[in-house]
């Protein structure tokens, strides 16, 4: 069964707005964790965001901020006054015993 | 060197040929990971080695050999390998393999194979 899903295959955005990525993910864990990561087309996977199960306040890292929605299991990615260097594929991942990845949503930021 | 390096970048190789990738990373990680991303696919975490010792091994199949011979250093030995084995290759490390849920993983910039 996936763990992770993306539901999203790609998105278009203009510069300057904000655009949000959606993950839902699937565990009987407690504790757990949830990762954003960006894999630009030179294909190095960074991170960008993290989210622990227990954390009450949802993260935010600069112009990255993550809609925890537990009860939902759900942990979507909102990136504000997007820029043309956010043009990438945008992974969902989650650990609970192992990292998990989703499919991943292609995001192009348009001039 | 900073991060996690990975070499090749490229390699193209046929059917009969042995290659190998090389990772490394210089962070003090005591765990390491080998992952594949196939074209369209999620990443598939292949093989998961914590102080040099593999502890995860996903179904892969033996033509793909790893080897890890201290904490800094993860080898991915290929062998007969098929076209569909053709992807990116993703090496990535990370502090340890936590209990609690937090575990980031740094990830080399990919090995991209192609398979002739």
């Amino acid at each position: 069964a996936q763990k992770i899903t993306q539901t999203q295959p790609g998105m278009f955005v203009q510069e300057k707005e904000a655009v949000t990525l959606d993950c839902t993910y699937d565990t009987s864990d407690q504790s757990y964790g949830l990762f954003w990561y960006k894999q630009p087309s030179s294909g190095e996977m960074i991170f960008l965001i993290y989210q622990g199960s227990y954390d009450e306040q949802n993260a935010t890292e600069g112009r990255y901020s993550l809609n925890f929605q537990k009860a939902r299991k759900s942990a979507n990615l909102v990136i504000s006054a997007s820029q043309l260097g956010d043009s990438a594929m945008y992974f969902c991942a989650m650990y609970d015993y192992k990292l998990s990845f989703g499919a991943g949503t292609t995001v192009t930021v348009r001039a | 060197e900073t991060g996690v390096t990975q070499t090749p970048r490229h390699l193209v190789m046929g059917m009969t040929n042995k290659k190998s990738l090389k990772c490394e990373q210089h962070l003090g990680h005591n765990a390491m990971y080998w992952y594949k991303q196939s074209a369209k696919k999620p990443l598939e975490l292949m093989f998961v080695y914590s102080l040099e010792e593999r502890v995860e091994n996903n179904s892969v199949p033996s033509r793909f050999s790893p080897e890890c011979p201290n904490s800094s250093h993860l080898f991915l030995h290929l062998h007969t390998l098929q076209p569909e084995d053709s992807a990116l290759y993703l090496c990535a490390s990370s502090q340890g393999l936590a209990q609690a849920s937090y575990n980031e993983q740094f990830f080399g910039p990919g090995t991209r194979l192609t398979v002739l």
